[in-house]
């Protein structure tokens, strides 16, 4: 079982959808999530960092369900620019840099 | 966010010779710094973890004395690629952690990307 899981998609949806992203991890002791965004050729950027009570920024809410071990990204009002590559990342250990990032789920907004 | 930068943004060189990049942190002292590498259409894999005046740690299957790592300062770590073979192409992805973050953030310089002929 990979350490991060995601939906590779790609999704395809018209600008203005709502649209879902859902991450699974292995490791129970992990403390820190993240989602990141990749655009093609490039290094991946800091969306938002995924917090227990949950958080929200603008458009975007990202869900943490420890239980589950199940983190999700809610983009409403989709962009065209909002087309990228986006990476669930999930620190590999308490009081640790090290991240392990998921495969990536492609979003592609289609005028 | 903290701004990391990385030196060459693109390489081509010929097979057998060595190539240096560079991973700057330019705002932050960073206690960590890590290097990653991408092939086209797959996810970042780590290559090694650096800590300021001490040995890298390399993940499995990578080879230490082919990917050399030094972290000279808290602001700057190196990979040197030594006899470069054309399976190396690849993105080179550095980051940089600093201690200002609770939540263990990392911040990635823009990439190098490696073609070896």
């Amino acid at each position: 079982r990979k350490e991060v899981e995601q939906d590779p998609g790609p999704f395809n949806v018209p600008e203005g959808a709502t649209v879902a992203f859902n991450c699974t991890y292995s490791n129970s002791a992990s403390q820190s999530f993240f989602w990141y965004r990749q655009d093609c050729r490039k290094e991946p950027k800091l969306l938002m960092s995924v917090y227990s009570s949950g958080n929200e920024d603008g458009r975007f809410t990202a869900q943490l369900n420890r239980a589950s071990q199940y983190i999700s990204l809610l983009i409403r009002d989709s962009k065209l620019s909002d087309s990228a590559t986006y990476l669930c990342v999930v620190n590999m250990e308490d009081s640790s840099y090290k991240l392990i990032f998921g495969s990536g789920t492609r979003l592609l907004v289609r005028p | 966010g903290a701004v990391v930068s990385q030196h060459p943004s693109w390489v081509i060189c010929k097979s057998g010779t060595s190539v240096k990049i560079e991973c700057r942190s330019l705002d932050f002292q960073a206690t960590t710094m890590f290097w990653y590498r991408q092939f086209p259409k797959q996810s970042l894999m780590l290559m090694a973890t650096s800590n300021e005046g001490s040995k890298a740690t390399y993940e499995q299957g990578v080879e230490k004395d082919k990917f050399l790592i030094n972290h000279a300062s808290l602001t700057l770590s190196t990979l040197t690629v030594t006899s470069a073979h054309p399976e190396d192409s690849s993105f080179y992805i550095c980051s940089a952690g600093g201690g200002y973050s609770q939540h263990y953030e990392q911040f990635f310089g823009p990439g190098t990307r490696l073609t070896v002929l």
